[in-house]
């Protein structure tokens, strides 16, 4: 079992509509959590972080995080098609320093 | 957010030469930077934690004698990629993570490596 695990997609979604991402992590001592997104041959850009139960909003993006499943979630509302990208999940564990990355979501948002 | 600056972007070297990759964090001290590695249409994958002033980590499975890192200061680490191969070709990332902060990391902008 992979420690933090995504579906590679593509997920395809019309313009304006929401896109719903989801990531499930295998660690229970993971505390915090961060959504990236990387555009085609670039390097990730931080998005959100998230590290208590429930929602946490800025703008169009929303994660959610349910630590009894195990799951951190990204909404991204009203997409435009400039959010197509790569959406990476990430976690970190209480007393480490480093980052484990999901395989990535691939968004397509078209017009 | 913090900046992290990489360079070079690009290289393209023969087989057998060794390239230098460095990464700065521009408006803070990192002393710890994390170096990936991203094959085409794959995840990032940590290959070393780079410690300021102590010897690298390195993760299961990465040749620390090829993958050379060194971090002699709060704002610099360098990746050497010794004697490279075609199969060493990869987009390679580093990060930096800003002790203010709550344990986000922040990207350079990373270097295209083509061995030829």
């Amino acid at each position: 079992q992979k420690e933090v695990e995504q579906n590679s997609g593509p997920l395809s979604v019309p313009e304006g509509a929401i896109a719903s991402l989801n990531c499930t992590y295998s660690d229970r001592g993971s505390q915090s959590f961060f959504w990236y997104r990387q555009y085609s041959g670039k390097s990730p850009e931080l998005i959100m972080f998230i590290y208590s139960n429930g929602d946490k909003e800025d703008g169009r993006f929303t994660a959610q995080l349910n630590k009894a499943s195990q799951y951190v979630s990204l909404l991204i509302r009203d997409s435009q098609p400039s959010d197509s990208a790569t959406y990476l999940c990430a976690v970190r564990v209480a007393a480490g320093n480093k980052l484990t990355f999901g395989g990535g979501t691939r968004v397509l948002v078209k017009p | 957010g913090a900046v992290v600056s990489q360079h070079p972007s690009r290289v393209i070297c023969k087989s057998g030469t060794s390239v230098k990759i460095e990464c700065r964090s521009l408006d803070f001290q990192a002393t710890t930077m994390f170096w990936y590695r991203q094959f085409p249409k794959q995840s990032l994958m940590l290959m070393a934690t780079s410690n300021e002033g102590s010897k690298a980590t390195y993760e299961q499975g990465v040749e620390k004698d090829k993958f050379l890192i060194n971090h002699a200061s709060l704002t610099l680490s360098t990746l050497t990629v010794t004697s490279a191969h075609p199969e060493d070709s990869s987009f390679y990332i580093c990060s930096a993570r800003d002790g203010q902060g709550i344990g986000e990391l922040f990207f350079g902008e990373g270097s295209r490596l083509t061995v030829l």
